[in-house]
Order: structure tokens, then sequence, then C-alpha cells
């Protein structure tokens, strides 16, 4: 059974670093074609592709976020760690973790972690 | 990046209704689109992926159709259960994209 869960502050200032942890379960991140994956959500608005790194070390970003993020994997702790520096209230959303396979859909979504960003 | 835009953006219909949902890329994708419902308050429930394949524990009336630019999900019998809102989304490249959303409600 995969479940995956997110975790991390829920209240971040403007300017701050945001670090979310992704800790997962019934599969490996060892595995040829599976990846995890972050995708964000703002309050009352869309789905938003964020990063995603693969069983193989590639990492993919956001282009509009791109200068702002790292995503890291600890295979042997089951985690993906995403950070996004220099978080602005535009960055106030819902953030999911997402299990990927052969890179094409995300089948396990975590719960999602709403992180606000004020002053 | 590839644009994703999905129509309507949002629905009434009745239980029992025959509902249509499209999904247009910017540029071919070829059948890499997955379709995904969510409800309120809860994450994202993937439903199809590689346009017409149901993922393992979705119910038979969800069907997805299409390919290169154009797409479809059709439910074919609309259910209490299936008022959310969805997304298209394409994993034919990245950045990954998803659409708008289609918010299915109760006429």
């Amino acid at each position: 059974q995969i479940t995956l869960k997110e975790s991390g502050p829920t209240l971040v200032k403007p300017t701050q670093t945001l670090t979310l942890t992704c800790t997962f379960s019934g599969f490996s991140l060892n595995t040829t074609g599976v990846g995890v994956g972050w995708i964000r959500q703002p309050p009352g608005k869309a789905l938003e592709w964020v990063a995603i790194i693969y069983w193989d070390d590639d990492e993919r970003y956001s282009p509009a976020l791109k200068t702002r993020l790292t995503i890291t994997k600890d295979t042997s702790k089951n985690q993906v760690v995403l950070t996004m520096t220099t978080m602005d209230p535009v960055d106030t959303a819902t953030y999911y973790c997402a299990h990927s396979v052969g890179a094409t859909r995300f089948d396990y979504w975590g719960q999602g972690t709403l992180v606000t960003v004020s002053s | 990046d590839i644009q994703m835009t999905q129509s309507p953006s949002s629905l009434s219909a009745s239980i029992g209704d025959r509902v249509t949902i499209t999904c247009r890329s910017s540029q071919s994708i070829r059948s890499f689109l997955n379709w995904y419902q969510q409800k309120p308050g809860k994450a994202p429930n993937l439903l199809i992926y590689t346009s017409s394949s149901l993922q393992t524990g979705v119910p038979s009336r969800f069907s997805g159709s299409g390919s290169g630019t154009d797409f479809t999900l059709t439910i074919s019998s609309l259910q209490p259960e299936d008022f959310a809102t969805y997304y298209c989304q394409q994993s034919y490249s990245t950045p990954l994209t998803f659409g708008g959303g289609t918010k299915v409600e109760i006429k």
C-alpha cells in the first residue's frame, strides 16, 4: 500500500525559506521509473506542478519557480525534501507530494499541507 | 510550456446525465493526458491516464478519449459522488501542466 505524507511549517514569513518533507511508504525511489513530485494549489485555484525527482536523481522544476527551488531525496529514509526560498504571500497554497510512475501520471497523493505566507 | 485549456470551467448537471469535459493542449501531446477528480478539501484522485486507461478502482462510467491536442472525459451516468472538480494534466514534457479545472455542480 502506497502512502505519502507532507510535513513542514504551516506559517512562514515573507522572504523566509520553506522546507517541506514528503515521507512515503509502499515503494522505493530506487525503483526504475518511479518519481515523487510536488504540486501546489492556492486557495480556490487550480493545481500547479512545482517539481519532481526521479529514481535516477533526475530533477525537474517549474520554470517559473526554478531559481527558488531545490528537490532532494533520501532513499534510506523514504523521504523527498522540497526547499523554496524567498517565500511571498502569493506562494500561499496547499502543497501536495505525489508518487509518479513511468513519468506519466501521479497515481498516489499525500493529503496535502496548507502553507500560509504572512508577516 | 504546453498550455492546457479545459472547457467548460463549470457545468450544472442532474443525476443520470451524461457529462463531457474537454481539454485542449497548445501542441500535440500524443496520448500523454491524465484526468483527476478533486473533492473539496481533498487531494486529487487519478481517474484516467494516457488518455483512455482507467485507473484501478475507478468506476467504469468514467472514460477518456483523444490524442494529439484534443481530449475528452466522459461520465456516462452522473452519480451523486461525482460532483467535484476535474483537472486534465499533460505528462508529455516538463514542465508538467494542468488545466484550469471544470467544476461539476448539481442542477
